[in-house]
């Protein structure tokens, strides 16, 4: 069975630039969260979506990012502009509550985001 | 507010030898509680985990860990460490569940001296 699926594993841009992060979850997951790890850190939660909706964004910086999973499978993560403070490594989730793993978060290897 | 504490920032082990990783949380009530494992550019991978009964838990690659409410602790035990150990250890706590967004520990980076 494969993993969370993450790309790019690794972004240079500079400052005041877009970016965006993309996340394909465990099949059959409906729960997905983005986290943010910023070097020498435990990741921190940014969003978390059950399905399509966002149930817990009040993490999110949401003047400069925004995230979405249209269908309820892949999700996007987007910065903009970034900001020198951004450069991290950013980490998808996935978890299937109520399947024999309950509760169980998986992670994928992340985005290393380097802002110049 | 929910928080995690790790104390050692870095421990140093022999091969061979014995590890305890420690982990405290500041809750109200008993959270659920994990240990993950992350490996230089690898993703966190699931040591273990409690949610209720037996306060000793086992997980895979022969760790254990024991939560003792008393002491609001949860630390991870190895009885013999291997130099494929070496890594990033984060203890993490989830109030309502697993499926809630999770509450990490700053880690403790884990060096296997030969």
């Amino acid at each position: 069975e494969a993993g969370v699926v993450q790309s790019p594993r690794y972004k240079i841009i500079e400052k005041k630039q877009p970016v965006a992060f993309w996340c394909n979850p465990i099949s059959g997951h409906n729960t997905l969260y983005w986290y943010l790890q910023n070097l020498g850190q435990g990741p921190e939660l940014l969003i978390r979506y059950e399905n399509e909706e966002a149930v817990d964004d009040s993490q999110l910086p949401k003047d400069r990012f925004s995230a979405e999973r249209l269908k309820g499978v892949d999700s996007t993560l987007k910065i903009q502009p970034a900001e020198l403070g951004d450069s991290a490594v950013y980490l998808c989730a996935s978890s299937s509550p109520g399947a024999g793993d309950t509760d169980t978060q998986y992670f994928g290897p992340g985005t290393r985001l380097t802002v110049l | 507010a929910q928080s995690v504490t790790q104390p050692d920032i870095h421990i140093t082990v022999s091969e061979g030898a014995s590890l305890e990783l420690r982990c405290n949380y500041s809750y109200g009530a008993t959270p659920y509680l994990f240990w993950y494992v992350q490996s230089p550019g690898q993703g966190l991978q699931l040591l273990l985990k409690y949610f209720s009964g037996d306060t000793l838990v086992q997980g895979i690659k022969g760790f254990e860990a024991e939560f003792k409410r008393s002491q609001s602790s949860f630390n991870l035990r190895k009885p013999s460490v291997h130099w494929s150990d070496a890594a990033e250890y984060f203890c993490a706590v989830a109030l309502g569940g697993g499926a809630d967004g999770l509450t990490f520990g700053k880690g403790t980076h884990l060096i296997i001296q030969p």
